[in-house]
């Protein structure tokens, strides 16, 4: 089993501040997915990074693969309410397999 | 939407019910998967089918039978299950395995 851990587990900040969630694995990927969740529906795939080093940018959003393609992190800068859910990392490699992370439950006080 | 639907989205059942869910998806893609989420527990790979074929069965109970009978298509039997088994359950397909797409799920509660 590739097991990925996310940190922190769970997190609540004030709007307008800054955040970084981090994604873990002692296994390579070849690729790697970030999703957010919102309760009671199926995750959103926001990106996927697949060169190591690789950082991708979407709004506020700022994604970056590690060097050796084992981790990765997701910073948010300037949160709101809207950013408020479930986020999840999930690297894949052949084979059609998905191995994802343990979660980051994110809250967003307005 | 994300091109993957799936039905019912509740579902109420007693210890020995028989029902189905139904995924079906509209991207063209060869993989198609069941996962189970409970609450404070991490996503559970259930079943993946590629091109139609099981090709992992993630040692799930025989009380959840899937079947596969095209690429579009996906559905979950249940029967005789256990309140242990009400979760979230939420079908995905992919492209050769690129990314994954999520449906909304089925929040399924067994009495």
């Amino acid at each position: 089993t590739q097991l990925l851990e996310q940190s922190p587990q769970f997190l609540s900040i004030q709007e307008g501040e800054n955040l970084t969630v981090y994604c873990n694995s002692s296994s390579v990927f070849s690729s790697l997915q970030w999703y957010r969740q919102e309760p009671g529906e199926g995750p959103v795939l926001l990106v996927t990074v697949v060169t190591g080093g690789e950082v991708k940018k979407l709004k506020r959003l700022t994604f970056q693969f590690g060097d050796a393609r084992k981790d990765s992190s997701l910073h948010i800068t300037a949160a709101q309410p809207g950013d408020t859910g479930l986020y999840l990392c999930a690297g894949a490699n052949t084979g059609n397999q998905f191995y994802f992370g343990t979660g980051t439950s994110l809250t967003v006080i307005p | 939407e994300t091109g993957v639907t799936q039905t019912p989205r509740h579902l109420v059942m007693g210890m020995t019910n028989k029902k189905s869910l139904k995924c079906e998806q509209h991207l063209g893609h060869n993989a198609m998967y069941w996962y189970k989420q409970s609450a404070k527990k991490p996503l559970e790979l259930m079943f993946v089918y590629n091109f139609k074929e099981q090709t992992e069965n993630n040692s799930v109970p025989s009380r959840f039978s899937p079947e596969c009978p095209n690429s579009s298509h996906l559905f979950l039997h249940l029967h005789t299950l256990q309140p242990e088994d009400s979760a979230l359950y939420l079908c995905a397909s992919s492209f050769e395995g690129d990314e994954a797409f999520f449906g909304p799920g089925t929040r399924l509660t067994v009495l």
